[in-house]
């Protein structure tokens, strides 16, 4: 089953709320990532999970607050967004990397998060 | 540094009309990996192929295959007897943990 799973779907908010994201997979796969995807551009890299613990931060604003609970879930926590941030949120997931073998992402099927 | 490049910004063909995706890549590492990805009008990215940089040999899967040239640095990609389903946007993409992807290449099959 390759399937990793991303709610909600949609999502509005403005910038004084604060809200979640939640990606979930039952692959077994021990990295998890975080993805902003802006239209018509490719998907940029925010947050790496390798066995639950963060391995790579893009620089990303601390209004992004990741958060991996256990091997198969992975939020993301959102606080005074701007604007800007709109966008499609992708999760994906893979098998832990090594040095030697880089294993594809599977990825969920985003969350459009719009900020008003 | 790495580098992906999809030339075509978007390429519009009739059905039934082959099709070939380009991606050439730059990386200094000896040993890497590429991927091609789909991602529909829903959003969803998904995973087509991998390749190694070990393994030259070109891969055929129904209607699609992959032409792996090192000497080039490419990997393109090559939709047979296109069909209206295959319109979406492609992105090939180079590395592992950290995806180095091109612009991708939206492709449009017309009836």
């Amino acid at each position: 089953d390759t399937e990793v799973t991303q709610t909600p779907k949609h999502l509005v908010m403005g910038m004084t709320n604060k809200k979640s994201l939640k990606c979930e997979q039952h692959m077994g796969h021990r990295a998890m990532y975080w993805y902003k995807q802006k239209a018509k551009k490719p998907p940029e890299l925010m947050f790496v999970y390798s066995y639950e613990k963060l391995s790579i931060n893009e620089s990303v604003p601390s209004r992004f607050s990741p958060e991996c609970p256990n091997s198969s879930l992975l939020n993301l926590h959102l606080h005074a967004l701007q604007p800007e941030d709109s966008a499609l949120y992708l999760c994906a997931s893979s098998q832990a990397s090594d040095r030697r073998i880089r294993y594809e992402q599977y990825f969920g099927p985003g969350t459009r998060l719009t900020v008003t | 540094a790495q580098k992906v490049t999809q030339a075509q910004t978007e390429i519009s063909v009739v059905e039934k009309e082959d099709v070939t995706l380009d991606c050439v890549y730059e990386t200094r590492d000896t040993t890497y990996y590429l991927f091609w990805y789909k991602q529909p009008p829903s959003g969803e990215l998904v995973f087509l192929i991998r390749r190694n940089s070990f393994d030259e040999q070109n891969e055929i899967s129904g209607r699609y295959s992959w032409n792996f040239q090192k000497s080039t640095s490419s990997f393109n990609f090559t939709i047979t007897a296109s069909q209206v389903v295959d319109s979406a946007v492609y992105f090939c993409a180079l590395g592992a943990q950290k995806l180095v992807f091109g612009q991708g290449t939206r492709l449009t099959i017309n009836p």
